[in-house]
Parts: structure tokens; sequence; C-alpha cells
């Protein structure tokens, strides 16, 4: 069964640094999303990517944040320089279409900044 | 402003004990209604999407049913290997984000 990929599982980073999560989405999936949990929260929406570009983004998803799909198979998360809090589960979603119809999520990251 | 809320927060059944959950949201146009099983430590895992007032879906002893402002999770004779969280979550017309709910945490004993 195909499933999204996030690596790696489990990141603990310094407040400043910058960390870049990964995901290699389902092979036929044209949009791309990430989202994040801080732990005891809903689940939330950061942004969403299709053709190459961002198609919408949360207030959540500030200029500490980008995403870039470098390749045909990963895409990637960064956030520049880490605050306390920042974190949070992140996951990776994809999508054959537009919305979140049948989205697949990955198992996630889980970011620890001290 | 969109938002979902789940109920109860926390359910604890009997296997075998059938039961429903509560998802009310409020939308500006509802593009579909989604149910997702979390399991600890791991990503929603999609169950169902609806889309229209009157829908239903099943998937072994889960049906999902919706109205224009609430959905039900029903869970007939449920099993142990149904405890999770159930995570409900709306989309509008015109955006990508899903709006998530708090879940609902459900333990089966048997």
């Amino acid at each position: 069964e195909p499933e999204v990929t996030q690596t790696p599982s489990h990141q603990v980073t310094q407040m400043g640094q910058e960390v870049i999560l990964r995901c290699v989405p389902i092979s036929n999936h044209l949009y791309f999303y990430w989202y994040r949990q801080i732990l005891g929260q809903k689940v939330e929406f950061l942004v969403s990517f299709y053709n190459n570009e961002i198609s919408e983004k949360s207030e959540i998803f500030d200029d500490q944040f980008s995403v870039e799909r470098p390749d045909g198979s990963n895409f990637t998360l960064k956030i520049r320089s880490t605050k306390l809090e920042d974190s949070a589960m992140y996951f990776c979603a994809s999508s054959v279409e537009l919305g979140m119809s049948e989205a697949f999520f990955g198992q996630g990251t889980r970011l620890t900044v001290v | 402003e969109d938002q979902v809320t789940q109920s109860p927060e926390a359910l604890r059944l009997q296997e075998g004990e059938s039961s429903s959950l509560n998802c009310s949201y409020t939308v500006s146009g509802l593009r579909g209604l989604f149910w997702y099983r979390q399991d600890p430590g791991k990503g929603p895992e999609f169950l169902f999407t609806l889309y229209s007032a009157g829908e239903e879906k099943e998937k072994e002893r889960l049906k999902a049913t919706l109205t224009k402002k609430e959905s039900f999770l029903h869970i007939t004779a449920p099993k142990p290997e149904d405890s999770a969280t159930y995570l409900c979550a709306v989309q509008a017309r015109n955006t990508d984000k899903l709006i998530f709910g708090t879940g609902t945490r459900l333990q089966v004993f048997p």
C-alpha cells in the first residue's frame, strides 16, 4: 500500500537553529501539505503546495518557514530559526486531487526545540 | 469563523457496546467533512469524506452521517482495536486547508 514517508521521526534542535523536515509523498499525488500538532492541541494547517508553488498558507507560516520540492520525489519544510514554540509534531500529507479528498498523512516528525 | 467541535472528549466502551461520536461544525460553504483515525504518535489515517447533507458512508464497524450542522460517527459493536482518537475536519470551498476538531479519544475494553 502506498504511503507518505517522513524523516526523521524525531529531531531535537537548539533554539535558533535551522531544521529541515523531509517528506516523500505518494508518487502519483500532485498536491502536498504540511500540518502541525502541538502536544494536546488540534492539528493545524500550515501550507499547501501545487505545481511547484505555494497554493495557500496559514498565519502560522511566516517568513521563518519555507517549503520546497527539490526533486521529483521529496517535499521539504524548512524552519530557519527555530523557537521553543515550534516544538510540535509535523505531518506531511499528499492527495491526488485539489483539496483533501482521500489525502494521506505521513507518520510525522516530532520536533523538539530546546 | 469556520470551526469544528467534537464531543465527547473521551469515551470508554465495553467491547460490543455501540455508540456515536459527534462533530458539530460551522463553515462558510462546505466542500467536505472528513473523519480520520489517529493512533498515539502516528499521523491521521483517512476514514471518510462526506460532501452533502444526508450522505452516509460505511466501513466495517464505522458509519458516518452528515447533516447541515453536524456529523456523527457511529461505531457498531466496537472491538479493542478500534481504540484511537477520532478526528473530524471540515474544508470550506475555495480553500485547501482542513480545520480539525480536538478529537474524541475512544477506548474499547474487552
